[in-house]
């Protein structure tokens, strides 16, 4: 099974920071990477798909970068909505795994 | 409007089986995949297994011998079937659909299973 390894496992954000965060796979996924964001209580939302697409209506202070093995996610100008846990995803071969997470906190 | 409903008992007796249903609507399941994923309390998220559009299910190795995910099509039902279950098994049980780049664009709600006597 692919590994999908996420850092930090938590962090502590003021609002306005620029947050990145990021995630690592113990393969190749070929781009095939998703991102996503939950809040206490909720279901995932879909955040970025292939790596660096935007799903629609997802504001665009979120971008995704990456390729081969290592990805990112980058929070620009942090909002006070956007505390939450997000999670990584191998989208390239069953199983499809999920990182750890990483929470963000405010400060 | 695309929109995904899980369903089942909130209790199940240790050893028992659970039985869940994802009823969708805004879509057809002749057309789309549909994934099954937990989330223990406090924990991450679980990938279990996935129905294919054209009927063949995937499923995570380690849950492989206790899982069968099957479908309705005509009714837009999905079903996890999961035997044995233990206490680690309590957990938030999600379906979502596959879109591009076999991403989960559309989840549902969550149905919370606790596995308790």
């Amino acid at each position: 099974d692919i590994q999908m390894t996420q850092s930090p496992s938590s962090l502590s954000v003021s609002l306005g920071d620029n947050v990145t965060f990021t995630c690592e796979a113990s393969e190749n996924i070929y781009g095939f990477l998703a991102w996503y964001q939950q809040k206490l209580g909720k279901a995932p939302k879909l955040l970025i798909y292939g790596a660096t697409n935007l799903e629609d209506g997802v504001p665009t202070r979120f971008s995704g970068s990456g390729s081969w093995t290592n990805y990112s996610l980058t929070i620009s100008s942090l909002e006070p909505e956007d505390i939450a846990t997000y999670y990584c995803q191998n989208n390239h071969v069953y199983p499809y795994t999920f990182g750890a997470g990483t929470k963000l906190e405010l400060k | 409007q695309v929109q995904l409903k899980e369903s089942g008992p909130g209790l199940v007796q240790p050893s028992q089986t659970l039985s869940l249903t994802c009823t969708v609507a805004g879509f057809s399941l002749t057309s789309y995949n549909v994934h099954w994923v937990r989330q223990p309390p406090g924990k991450g998220l679980e990938w279990m297994g996935v129905i294919w559009n054209t009927g063949g299910t995937r499923y995570n190795s380690a849950l492989k011998s206790r899982l069968s995910i099957s479908k309705d099509t005509s009714k837009s039902q999905v079903f996890l079937k999961m035997n044995s279950l233990q206490t680690e098994d309590t957990a938030t049980y999600y379906c979502a659909r596959d879109s591009t780049y076999s991403s989960f664009d559309y989840w549902g709600q969550g149905v919370m299973v606790t596995v308790s006597s």
